[in-house]
């Protein structure tokens, strides 16, 4: 079944540490995103890509970083200057991008990531 | 950047009725999509209602959009256990940067009681 595959589900960061959140999908589609979750919040956009070997900030990217090297994945790494990564991120992907706005987006199941 | 606001916050009801949840939001848009969250999951995506369509179902779900007063509401009728979730708007626009974004709203969370 195509779907999109986060993992771990569950990560732990000590100080200083810079760790990567894995992401794949088997969709073909063009466009990847990360959002991050915070309790009784909505999601906000870290980063996303149209396209391979391309990328965009979204409204909160301080602090991470990305990477479109294969059109079936897109991995966040939370590096050590965000200052407050205790979140549950969430990547999605779209068919069209965000060139029409008119798709829906299909989610993983998140990673829970918390300081030690 | 603009975001939804849904209301309420949070509705508990009985199963078999029916459950209304609004989201509100602050500048135009090309679209707004529902979607549902349950307990430590992904989202799914439930319905998208594009800016010049004023009502929309999908089964149990009727969505309607009024652009002229920037809101939309999400209405599950009879309802069940099963349905038990976070429901999120979400309105696509465009962005800074020329490009369609997705802003999400805090959420609804429903409870539904046997």
């Amino acid at each position: 079944d195509g779907g999109i595959t986060q993992s771990p589900k569950y990560l732990f960061r000590k100080e200083g540490q810079n760790v990567t959140l894995s992401c794949e999908q088997n969709l073909n589609h063009d466009a990847m995103y990360w959002y991050r979750q915070d309790p009784g919040q909505g999601l906000r956009l870290i980063y996303y890509s149209q396209i391979v070997n391309d990328f965009q900030k979204g409204d909160i990217a301080e602090g991470y970083s990305v990477s479109r090297e294969k059109k079936e994945s897109f991995p966040l790494t939370v590096t050590s200057a965000q200052k407050n990564p205790t979140a549950f991120y969430l990547c999605a992907s779209s068919s069209s991008g965000t060139a029409r706005g008119n798709q829906p987006q299909h989610f993983g199941d998140g990673t829970r990531l918390s300081i030690l | 950047s603009q975001q939804g606001e849904e209301d309420p916050q949070a509705l508990s009801i009985q199963e078999g009725e029916n459950a209304t949840m609004n989201c509100s939001y602050k500048t135009s848009i090309n679209n707004l999509q529902w979607y549902r969250q349950n307990s430590g999951r992904g989202l799914v995506h439930l319905i998208l209602i594009r800016s010049n369509e004023r009502e929309k179902h999908s089964g149990r779900l009727r969505v309607t959009l009024d652009t002229s007063k920037k809101s939309s509401s999400l209405l599950i009728t009879a309802s069940r256990a099963a349905d038990t979730a976070s429901y999120f708007c979400a309105t696509a626009a465009i962005s800074g940067a020329g490009s369609y974004q997705l802003t999400f709203g805090k959420g609804t969370k429903l409870s539904v009681i046997p």
